[in-house]
């Protein structure tokens, strides 16, 4: 099974806005509204950002949303700020019962 | 707070076999799966794996002929093993808990498990002659 297929990087300044595609084929999806994100810092673990598609965990920004049309799902982050700054990897669920991890994102804050 | 802590041998060679443990504090095996992940140097995640409480386990097909996950409940533990490894295996391996989330199919409740909500803190293994 290939990777998610994600930008390698994307950037915004502080304040904007700023969306992260994760494009897949409909067996990578599964059929299923089963997409979630993940952030994760320098030498450190993988955080939960947004599953199915667009819930949030109870500690998470609500700056962070998360959406999916087809077999694109997307990850938008409003008001930049310079914590961000970090890498983001998008992962669904498959029609094989397996897991798909995206190639990973790495936003940049200018 | 449910939190895993993981362990394991560091430094392996060639054609070794990798073994990695993970327990669950703070919170029962039982209704979720545990995942293992791997992240190799400055390269992004791979699934490898999971199991639930049960011993059900799922595969990634690219790594399943080498790859066994198993648990043992008693200890709230489950544990990694990888085979024949090389160079190529060198990587932070990741435990983590995938909750269930459930959809009504032709009126009946099916769980699905593929997002993971905690994560242990990873342990880096190096395969090197």
């Amino acid at each position: 099974q290939s990777a998610l297929t994600q930008p390698a990087s994307v950037s915004g300044s502080p304040g904007q806005s700023i969306t992260i595609s994760c494009t897949g084929t409909s067996s990578d999806f599964g059929g299923y509204n089963f997409v979630s994100w993940y952030q994760q810092h320098p030498g450190k673990a993988p955080k939960l950002m947004i599953y199915d598609v667009s819930k949030r965990p109870s500690g998470v920004s609500n700056r962070f949303s998360g959406s999916k049309s087809g077999n694109t799902a997307s990850l938008t982050i409003s008001g930049l700020q310079a914590e961000d700054e970090a890498d983001y990897y998008c992962s669904s669920s498959t029609s094989s019962s397996t897991v798909l991890f995206g190639g990973g994102t790495k936003l940049t804050v200018l | 707070q449910v939190q895993l802590q993981q362990w394991g041998a560091g430094l392996l060679k060639p054609s070794e076999t990798l073994s990695l443990t993970c327990a669950v504090y703070g919170g029962s095996f039982s209704g979720y799966f545990c995942s293992w992940i791997r992240q190799p140097p400055g390269k992004g995640l791979e699934w490898i794996g999971e199991i639930n409480h049960s011993g059900s386990t799922n595969y990634n097909p690219s790594l399943k002929s080498r790859v066994t996950i198993s648990v043992d409940t008693s200890k709230n533990q489950f544990s990694l093993k990888l085979s024949s490894v090389t160079a190529a295996d060198t990587a932070v391996y990741y435990c983590a808990r995938e909750p269930p989330v459930g959809s009504m199919v032709r009126g009946v409740m099916v769980y699905y498990y593929y997002y993971m909500d905690v994560w242990g803190e990873g342990t880096t293994v190096t395969v090197s002659s």
